[in-house]
């Protein structure tokens, strides 16, 4: 059973909708991410956060932006959506301290742009 | 800087053993993981290793050389539904470093 929920699943939406892909997750971790995947490509960190009212960009420049508002929910917003930002994306936590901070992925949304 | 090396593609024969290496570079290195990914799906969690030496998992080992920056993901008795792209990722500062993957087709 999942601990880290994406929704929607697929979407398919047009150009110049605005659209917040939902990740949500139970395990009261501080870190999340949200990583982009091209198929067959490497992940792109895009957006994480430590914990709540905290969030950074990351390596991969992107046009969306994150909120934190409660440590369980981590959306994300493309306000004007493009088809260059088809691709699917990967929602992930991880534990705060400890040396195992293994991430755990969402099922991921993969993001039709038409 | 970051950078982790692995191979982009390996072919191998169900029943046999492969080995997938992994060289990485990272800033604040603390320890190396291990994902499978199949196409289309979320990357999942394999093996970690913080220490020196060989973890064994089942079918699934991985061993790390901190010295060396060096790491492999060992897996026996393949079968078919081990096709799939595996992920080194080492940590860095807090984050994770992803390498590329490598995609393993395993054959009959």
């Amino acid at each position: 059973e999942a601990d880290i929920y994406q929704t929607p699943r697929y979407l398919v939406i047009g150009t110049g909708k605005k659209i917040t892909l939902e990740c949500s997750q139970t395990m009261g971790h501080d870190k999340m991410y949200w990583y982009q995947q091209d198929p067959g490509m490497e992940l792109h960190l895009i957006h994480y956060s430590y914990g709540v009212n905290s969030t950074e960009k990351g390596d991969l420049s992107s046009e969306s932006t994150v909120s934190r508002i409660r440590t369980e929910h981590f959306p994300l917003t493309l306000e004007s959506a493009r088809p260059s930002h088809t691709s699917q994306y990967l929602c992930a936590s991880s534990e705060q301290e400890g040396a195992n901070y293994g991430y755990t992925f969402g099922s991921g949304t993969r993001l039709t742009v038409v | 800087g970051q950078n982790i090396d692995q191979p982009t593609e390996m072919t191998a024969t169900e029943g046999a053993i492969v080995q997938i290496n992994c060289t990485y570079q990272t800033s604040g290195f603390n320890g190396l993981f291990w994902y499978q990914q199949h196409a289309g799906e979320a990357p999942t969690f394999l093996s970690y290793n913080v220490l020196d030496g060989l973890e064994e998992k089942g079918r699934f080992s991985s061993f790390l050389s901190r010295s060396k920056g060096y790491s492999y993901l060992l897996l026996k008795e393949l079968q078919m539904k081990d096709s799939a792209s595996y992920l080194c990722a080492a940590t860095g500062f807090q984050k994770l470093v992803f390498g590329t993957g490598t995609r393993l087709l395993v054959s009959p």
